[in-house]
């Protein structure tokens, strides 16, 4: 079945450091890939989604692109921020009439001033 | 917007008794999702509804949870009886085609079952 892989946390970064969080998944058929972003005390909310191979997803500085040879959608942002420190879900969503995300474990991000 | 609504916040329970969680999605999203969410774990999808109708519940451990969504609206998702395993966070969510994909979560519902 569908499933997605994402490098395990806390992750812990200096304010302004680059950040990488790596993503692959396995999954049939040609399928979306996200970005969520959950938010101390918050509800899970999209960062970013790309649709199709090489599209490159971003928003608030953050960004991932679907790479398709190697299956991967990693999460990128050059200059990180105290604000970013939240638990990041990559997911993704199979061709198909049901449309529900499958999704990674989470990776807690951690940014120190 | 007001955005998806859950409630109960939290919840406890003793193993063997039956709860109840209820979600009201975005005014008009048509397609609206329960997922579990185990600490430790990203959300797994439960049961998926088009309307009132159920579009995928493979997931769903039927013979202890349920799911109904009589009018479209709003939303119950039941389980009875509850085991220790169940105790996780309870999230709902809803889209329409109009946000492309894009799903909406409520707050969720903390279960503990002691």
């Amino acid at each position: 079945g569908d499933s997605v892989t994402q490098m395990e946390g806390p992750v812990t970064l200096s304010e302004e450091a680059f950040l990488t969080i790596n993503c692959t998944y396995t999954a049939t058929g040609y399928p979306s890939l996200f970005w969520y972003v959950q938010y101390p005390g918050e509800g899970l909310q999209l960062l970013l989604k790309a649709t199709k191979a090489d599209d490159k997803g971003s928003n608030k500085g953050f960004e991932a692109t679907y790479r398709k040879e190697t299956t991967s959608f990693h999460l990128e942002k050059g200059s990180v921020q105290v604000s970013d420190s939240a638990v990041y879900f990559c997911a993704l969503k199979a061709g198909g009439g049901a449309d529900g995300l499958t999704f990674g474990k989470g990776t807690h991000l951690i940014i120190q001033p | 917007e007001a955005g998806v609504a859950q409630s109960p916040r939290y919840k406890i329970i003793e193993k063997r008794q039956s709860v109840a969680f209820w979600c009201n999605p975005i005014s008009g999203h048509a397609t609206l999702y329960w997922y579990q969410q185990i600490l430790g774990q990203g959300p797994k999808l439960l049961i998926q509804f088009q309307n009132n109708g159920v579009v995928d519940d493979s997931q769903l451990p039927k013979d202890r949870f349920s799911a109904e969504r009589l009018k479209g609206v709003d939303s119950t998702l039941k389980i009875q009886p509850a085991k220790l395993e169940d105790s996780a966070v309870y999230l709902c969510a809803s889209s329409s085609p109009t946000v492309n994909e894009k799903l909406f979560f409520g707050s969720g519902t903390q279960l503990s079952v002691l």
